[in-house]
């Protein structure tokens, strides 16, 4: 079966543009987590979606970030008024269930240089 | 708050050696485990996870990791490197409670195999 796929795989905008960034978790994956991944920060939870419960968006850097995901499958991570801090890799997983012990699966990312 | 810490950004081996890879968490009951590994340009991809049940957990490719409670480390090993080991290699932990899913990195360290 498919894997956790996204898109675009590399983004490059201009400072104070928004962008969109897409998920599309693998078949059947009640959860979803965005991750960013930083030369200087490394790799950062961003937030979490859990079937039709409140997503935990405890990991947003800032009220620029947000996120959707429509019908319980596809996500939408969106960046306003981007900044140049904002360039790293975008990284999506998904997994069955909700437990802590669950495997996530990443997909390959968005690479995102702002300039 | 979780913490990993992975000792060592960059880790050289010879082909045929031994690999190991350092990682100690910090954290008063021990969480759930995982090795990642990044390939070039490419998403996370789970090699191994620790979840409570023996302590010598094996995983794809060769690798291996011990959990050991009493120096909160879970090292990963392969007894002999091959060329196609060379990657980014992640330390990840996740709590052992209810609706904390998101994974917590260490900053990772960068395995080369010498010919």
């Amino acid at each position: 079966g498919a894997g956790v796929s996204q898109s675009p795989s590399n983004k490059v905008t201009e400072k104070g543009k928004d962008v969109e960034l897409r998920c599309d978790p693998i078949s059947g994956h009640t959860a979803l987590y965005w991750y960013r991944q930083s030369l200087g920060q490394g790799l950062e939870f961003l937030i979490y979606f859990q079937g039709n419960s409140a997503p935990d968006k405890s990991g947003l850097p800032s009220d620029r970030f947000s996120a959707e995901r429509t019908g319980g499958s596809v996500s939408t991570l969106t960046i306003q008024r981007t900044q140049q801090e904002d360039s790293a890799v975008y990284l999506c997983a998904s997994s069955l269930g909700i437990h802590p012990q669950e495997t996530q699966y990443f997909g390959p990312g968005t690479r995102l240089l702002v300039l | 708050a979780q913490s990993v810490t992975q000792l060592g950004s960059h880790v050289s081996v010879s082909e045929g050696a031994l690999v190991l890879l350092r990682c100690n968490y910090s954290s008063s009951v021990p969480p759930y485990l995982f090795w990642y590994v990044q390939y070039p340009n490419q998403g996370l991809q789970l090699l191994l996870k620790y979840t409570s049940a023996a302590t010598l957990v094996k995983g794809i490719n060769g690798f291996e990791a011990e959990f050991k409670k009493s120096e909160t480390s879970f090292h990963l090993t392969k007894p002999s490197a091959h060329m196609s080991d060379a990657a980014e290699y992640f330390c990840a932990v996740t709590p052992k409670q209810t609706g904390a899913n998101n994974l917590f990195f260490g900053t990772g360290t960068r395995l080369t195999v010498i010919p």
